[in-house]
């Protein structure tokens, strides 16, 4: 048990459906983030919140949305959503940057 | 920005030998070189770290070396168990910036 927990588990939405994909980790963390994980790529950073300020935005498409209401908690807000964007989403949060990152298990999801 | 090259990409061994898995990076401004290991339907998960004014580093069968004058660190498993079969990432990092490696299969064949 890694004290981060992400919902749902996976998601299967249409290109033209609303979804969000939440986090929350219970370790007391300052810093959260979200991460791309596709079939034969490497992990790819999308955001990073600290503080709940958000300090990286990795030129990731506006259909990706991020929120941060508190330190405990990150949602990532999808709409229109291409199919090459199906892949695992990752979510981890450490006590501060350049520190160890605790993953949550990941929500997988598919577009259609 | 920064690059992050992983060799090899799969990696079978018999149990009870030794993996070795290389990483390379490219900003000399990294100073965090963190390795987790991902097992099928979870996500990752840190096994080891080394910072950058540290050679080398042991826990137990794990153990890491870091080279900053060729800018590159290595795993190092020994006594291989076959729980240990999962895949490895490392990751390069300055600041917020965390660069991950494309991965390493490996498969420790009882």
């Amino acid at each position: 048990e890694t004290g981060v927990t992400q919902t749902p588990r996976h998601l299967v939405m249409g290109m033209t459906n609303k979804k969000s994909l939440k986090c929350e980790q219970h370790l007391g963390h300052n810093a959260m983030y979200w991460y791309k994980q596709s079939a034969k790529k490497p992990l790819e950073l999308m955001f990073v919140y600290s503080l709940e300020e958000r300090v990286e935005n990795n030129s990731v498409p506006s259909r990706f949305s991020p929120e941060c209401p508190n330190s405990s908690h990150l949602f990532l807000h999808l709409h229109t959503l291409q199919p090459e964007d199906s892949a695992l989403y990752l979510c981890a949060s450490s006590q501060d940057w350049v520190d160890e990152q605790y993953f949550g298990p990941g929500t997988r999801l598919t577009v259609t | 920005g920064e690059n992050v090259e992983q060799h090899p990409s799969t990696l079978s061994v018999q149990e009870g030998d030794s993996a070795v898995i290389k990483c390379t990076y490219s900003d000399s401004a990294s100073n965090y070189f963190p390795w987790y290991k991902q097992e099928l339907g979870k996500g990752p998960q840190l096994i080891i770290d080394i910072r950058s004014n540290v050679g080398e580093k042991k826990d137990q069968r794990i153990a890491v070396t870091l080279n900053k004058t060729a800018k590159h660190f290595s795993l190092h498993i020994t006594e291989t168990q076959p729980e240990d079969s999962a895949v490895y990432f490392c990751a390069a990092c300055y600041g917020q910036n965390f660069v991950f490696g494309p991965g390493t299969r490996l498969s420790v064949l009882p």
